[in-house]
């Protein structure tokens, strides 16, 4: 499969914990996005790597959200003290740099916080 | 970004036509409008975009208006596996810098046996 992986696909955690999401966006596509989305509601932008550069990121991700393109391939995001409110299946999505070109997204990551 | 009004939900009998409205009175001149569905527990999946002309593809075909005030998506023969959450965007070309996604709630498509 060469799609977008995300791995893990479902993770429990208590609230003040760690926590870190790891995507592998399809290896040609020099973009890569973070989603979140909760209940109800459609994806919300997070943060935006074009190669190894964060470029963009939302108000949303707060403090204590970090997310890194190593080597412009990978990417984690990392959530430190976790809230209830984090609670959420995280997206990630990739694509090339230029034109209108659709975003790849994989299956999400799952969290919830107890 | 415009902003686009889809409604909550529809359902669509197995085998017929599914026609999914939304409204982007605001668009630019400039704008792409896109269309991605959502199957339940999956990532969102990429359907079809177009700028003024009728597109087609092999999952759908988008009717744009001639004001592009609003488009249609249709699914010509919907199947069960077409349930989904069917996301309408406008987008401009490159999406700005970034190329995001700017999502709405979508409309919920029931196809009915």
């Amino acid at each position: 499969d060469t799609g977008v992986s995300q791995d893990p696909r479902h993770k429990i955690t208590k609230r003040g914990q760690n926590v870190t999401f790891r995507c592998d966006p399809i290896s040609e596509h020099n973009r890569l996005y973070w989603y979140r989305q909760t209940l109800g509601q459609g994806p919300e932008f997070l943060t935006y790597f074009q190669n190894e550069a964060q470029l963009e990121k939302s108000r949303l991700l707060s403090d204590r959200f970090s997310a890194e393109r190593p080597k412009g391939s990978f990417s984690t995001l990392e959530i430190q003290r976790t809230e209830q409110g984090d609670s959420a299946m995280y997206l990630c999505a990739s694509s090339f740099r230029a034109g209108n070109t659709e975003a790849f997204f994989g299956q999400g990551t799952r969290l919830t916080v107890v | 970004d415009a902003k686009t009004t889809q409604p909550p939900s529809m359902d669509c009998a197995e085998g017929r036509a599914a026609n999914l409205p939304c409204n982007h009175s605001t668009i630019s001149g400039n704008e792409y409008v896109y269309w991605y569905r959502q199957i339940h527990s999956q990532g969102p999946q990429y359907i079809i975009h177009g700028l003024k002309n009728n597109e087609t593809n092999e999952m759908a075909s988008l009717i744009i208006t001639e004001d592009r005030k609003s488009s249609t998506l249709i699914l010509p023969h919907a199947t069960l596996r077409d349930t989904a959450v069917y996301y309408c965007i406008v987008r401009a070309p490159y999406g700005g810098a970034t190329n995001k996604l700017i999502f709405g709630t979508g409309t919920l498509l029931a196809v009915q046996p």
